[in-house]
């Protein structure tokens, strides 16, 4: 099995629920930030991305701050569904070859 | 829809071998990552390469070589294998500047 998501913290929520997973970025540099969202036995998949110009984007049923001041990021899932439990990671780019620094990842469960 | 192939899924080779991970990407990407992702270390990047010929190290690049002789094609060897190269190999394309990199399913390689 997947064994990606040991000794990652856990967010738990109710299916329906709105989910806020949350990331804290370490480059005052960065201006350019991806979510990705990682199911067992898959590669990371894109999910959203925002640049530093913004603080807020909208996607489908997500949505991304980012707080330049205090260098924090975080995903809003809407209406979480049993779908949506995976592995989730924050990633930023400092610039260059669009080489990305990952964050340690989020796993979230959606309970019925 | 991007589609980042990774030869293999799963690997398992003998200590001292020399082994090939190969990836391909469809989309006529300029860029191409390779990572190593263990449980709680995320993911961490051993080369990327931003054309054809061109490569750069990592953060861990110790043990690793790479080779990109076609822009569609990035393939990662270990020269002489160790048990510590056990891990998920993922490798990731995106376009040039601040864009997004898409993974391919992982390789998990195990090294007896």
């Amino acid at each position: 099995g997947e064994s990606v998501g040991l000794h990652l913290p856990t967010l738990s929520v109710q299916e329906g629920d709105n989910s806020i997973i949350n990331c804290a970025y370490s480059n005052s540099a960065s201006d350019y930030f991806i979510w990705y969202k990682q199911e067992s036995g898959k590669g990371p998949q894109f999910i959203i991305d925002i640049r530093s110009n913004m603080d807020k984007r909208q996607g489908q049923r997500v949505t991304v701050l980012l707080n330049k001041t205090v260098k924090h990021l975080s995903l809003q899932i809407a209406a979480t569904q049993p779908g949506d439990s995976a592995v989730y990671f924050c990633a930023e780019n400092p610039g260059g070859y669009n080489k990305l620094i990952f964050g340690a990842g989020t796993r979230l469960a959606v309970h019925p | 829809d991007v589609k980042v192939t990774q030869s293999s899924r799963y690997l398992v080779k003998r200590t001292g071998e020399k082994v090939f991970l190969e990836c391909v990407q469809d989309m006529d990407h300029e860029n191409m990552f390779w990572y190593r992702q263990d449980p709680g270390l995320g993911l961490r990047l051993i080369y990327f390469s931003y054309d054809v010929k061109m490569k750069e190290k990592g953060d861990i690049p110790e043990g690793y070589s790479v080779s990109r002789e076609k822009k569609e094609r990035f393939s990662l060897i270990l020269e002489s294998a160790s048990t510590n190269q056990t891990s998920m190999y993922l490798c990731a394309s995106s376009l040039e500047g601040q864009q997004p990199q898409h993974f391919g399913d992982g390789t998990r390689l195990s090294i007896l």
